[in-house]
């Protein structure tokens, strides 16, 4: 069955860097998009960023545009978001999502990133 | 990327039926018909429950339906049972190759 597993959640302080990872397994991960989705404490989803099948295209959210990092590596079955220059508002659970063009089909269970001094 | 409007909550009463609105654009929603439902229950990841407007997925109860009208889709639950009681959030896809999500909408089952 397919699973999604976050990693690298944490406590940052503000204008720091964090790498989240999300290992997939169940699928042939090569062959799909591949999404972050966020959500703040208390509020709704946000779409943060999305890296087509083979890494040729990467799309993001302008609240993240130039400070975060979408990647993937498909030799090892896992997806990256490079995190730089964090703010408060990016306090938030951080999901990795597969697409099925173009929905979200799974989902992994989050990892809490924590922007605080 | 504006987010997509929903009511912030709806109710009924078991065995009614509620209907949660989305409203987009002519760039999102309304222009494709790609958009989608997820359920979110406390402290649990969202689920698909419409993709494409109006499409179930296999498990998913066939007393959730979908459906869209210009720039806004639709989400009906019909005889409401207590376990639907959760968040509801709509996605689209954008015109510029992105997504975006509704705000979210509260169902309470009275």
């Amino acid at each position: 069955q397919v699973q999604l597993v976050e990693s690298g959640g944490g406590v940052v302080q503000p204008g720091g860097s964090l790498r989240l990872s999300c290992a997939a397994s169940g699928f042939t991960f090569s062959s799909y998009g591949m999404h972050w989705v966020r959500q703040a404490p208390g509020k709704g989803l946000e779409w943060v960023a999305f890296i087509r099948y083979d890494g040729s295209n990467k799309y993001y959210a302008d609240s993240v545009k130039g400070r975060f990092t979408i990647s993937r590596d498909n030799s090892k079955s896992t997806l990256y978001l490079q995190m730089n220059s964090l703010r408060p508002e990016d306090t938030a659970v951080y999901y990795c999502a597969k697409e099925y063009p173009y929905y979200f089909d799974y989902w992994g269970q989050g990892t809490l990133v924590t922007v605080s001094s | 990327q504006s987010a997509l409007t929903q009511p912030a909550s709806v109710s009924g009463s078991p065995g009614q039926s509620i209907t949660i609105s989305c409203t987009g654009t002519s760039s999102d929603v309304g222009g494709h018909n790609y958009v989608s439902w997820y359920q979110q229950r406390p402290g649990k990841a969202p689920k698909l429950m419409i993709y494409d407007v109006s499409n179930r997925p296999s498990g998913v109860s066939d007393r959730f339906s979908g459906s869209k009208s210009g720039n806004t889709a639709s989400l009906t639950i019909s005889g409401l049972q207590a376990e639907d009681e959760a968040d509801y959030y709509c996605s689209s896809y954008t015109s510029s190759s992105t997504r975006v999500f509704g705000g979210g909408t509260k169902l309470t089952v009275l």
